[in-house]
């Protein structure tokens, strides 16, 4: 089954460079989440959007900015790069269920390193 | 305090042990729970998902939910090394319209040692 698409999945940049993630969901999810997880950390909630406007914001520095495309494919795009931005950030897509819940399914991340 | 507790661990056990993995919460507007696997620096994988308390099997995980005392449990019966790894609880519930953002505890790190 197809899963989440994330490119790059590692990146190396310096700081006060500007780095760009792009996130693929599964085919037919309508919901976008990005998560940032810092080592030994759990994932922390960034942005979401639903059919392709933002829908719930979380902990998403203001450097820090995203959105999602016609194709539904989403780019969180980070600039001004400090230290502290340096983890694995994920991407994840959901499907609301009958029930009235969703399952989120995530990617693989993308390491950022920021030197 | 968080609203998801979780015993960040390690937990170490030997092979074919039954590990019992647990969170708290404290929301009780938390309406769906989740069990994520997570290997080191991979994606977490959902591995379980219920909406109501009581037990759900899938194979050798259990998935137990108590919304009375919001706790939260999973059960791996005949442990195998493959399933060393960390595993994160996670809620969430409906924040408006079609938000369904995830809390998730910090994770335990498990080791089973054959």
């Amino acid at each position: 089954a197809a899963g989440v698409i994330q490119s790059p999945r590692h990146l190396i940049k310096e700081k006060r460079e500007t780095a760009t993630l792009k996130c693929y969901p599964i085919p037919r999810h309508d919901t976008v989440y990005w998560y940032q997880q810092g080592p030994g950390q759990d994932p922390q909630f960034l942005i979401s959007f639903y059919e392709k406007m933002q829908s719930d914001k979380g902990s998403i520095p203001d450097r820090f900015s995203a959105q999602q495309f016609s194709d539904y494919h989403s780019e969180l795009n980070m600039s001004s790069l400090e230290l502290g931005d340096s983890a694995l950030y994920f991407c994840a897509s959901s499907l609301i269920l009958t029930t009235g819940g969703n399952t989120i399914y995530f990617g693989e991340g993308s390491w950022l390193t920021v030197v | 305090q968080k609203e998801v507790e979780q015993d960040p661990g390690p937990l170490s056990v030997p092979e074919g042990a039954i590990v019992s993995l647990n969170c708290t919460y404290s929301n009780s507007a938390f309406q769906y729970f989740m069990w994520y696997r997570q290997y080191s620096r991979k994606g977490p994988e959902l591995l379980m998902y219920t909406y109501s308390s009581g037990n759900k099997e899938d194979g050798r995980f259990t998935a137990q939910v108590d919304k009375s005392s919001k706790y939260i449990s999973l059960f791996i019966r005949d442990s195998q090394p493959s399933d060393s790894a960390t595993y994160l609880c996670a809620t969430n519930t409906n924040s408006g319209g079609s938000n369904y953002t995830l809390t998730f505890g910090k994770g335990t790190l498990l080791t089973v040692n054959p």
